[in-house]
């Protein structure tokens, strides 16, 4: 599976939108990117996944460079709950029992 | 709310001692995980059920113990632990294991384990 760099942290002010970029520049042409977020003494949440083009749901949005060698998530409006540590991972369909946690980027939502 | 509830969620136990997680699901997937996350370190990926098979161990030591009676529960059974196993025990499941329509992972909130 591809590795992915995403920075260790960032802010957002309140009711901002909040750019989290992901590079992921070996990415092969059947891997998926997904992106998951973790809260302070929670579980992982799934957040959004994609292949090439642009996807959109309640929770956020996520482009895809044309070359696929970089995403970012966008939460459009983030809030203070939105607090938490973000996951991009590179994954091949069909094997999302395999997911690799990093890192992340640990997103703070300051009033 | 994640659909995913693991008991208990905080756990002190000696070396000696035997002690057993649980999760369960209410989202009638079939796969379910045992994940490990230790302070400062990535999530690892311990075992993998799918439809009640066991599918995955990471090489995990033998004093942690799966079990899978149903695609509903799952059990974490520990003994004589030591005190580097000390970490956020989470669970979570997904409708199947390797499907090519993706099925997102739902985790449990974790059962905090400190190992005296």
């Amino acid at each position: 599976d591809a590795k992915t760099t995403q920075p260790t942290s960032m802010d957002c002010a309140e009711g901002r939108a909040a750019n989290l970029p992901c590079n992921h520049s070996t990415i092969s042409g059947n891997e998926y990117v997904y992106w998951y977020r973790q809260i302070h003494s929670q579980g992982p949440q799934y957040i959004i996944h994609g292949l090439k083009n642009n996807e959109t749901n309640e929770m956020a949005s996520l482009i895809i460079t044309e070359d696929r060698k970089s995403s970012t998530l966008i939460l459009p409006h983030a809030t203070l709950r939105d607090t938490a540590v973000y996951y991009c991972i590179a994954l091949v369909r069909g094997s999302q029992g395999n997911l690799i946690f990093g890192k992340g980027t640990k997103l703070s939502v300051k009033p | 709310e994640t659909g995913v509830t693991q008991t208990p969620r905080h756990l002190v136990m000696g070396m000696t001692n035997k002690k057993s997680l649980k999760c369960e699901q209410h989202l009638g997937h079939n796969a379910m995980y045992w994940y490990k996350q230790s302070a400062k370190k990535p999530l690892e990926l311990m075992f993998v059920y799918n439809f009640k098979e066991q599918t995955e161990n990471n090489s995990v030591p033998s004093r942690f113990s799966p079990e899978c009676p149903n695609s509903s529960h799952l059990f974490l059974h520990l003994h004589t632990l030591q005190p580097e196993d000390s970490a956020l025990y989470l669970c979570a499941s997904s409708q199947d294991f390797g499907s090519l329509e993706y099925s997102p992972l739902h985790f449990g909130n974790g059962t905090r384990l400190t190992v005296t």
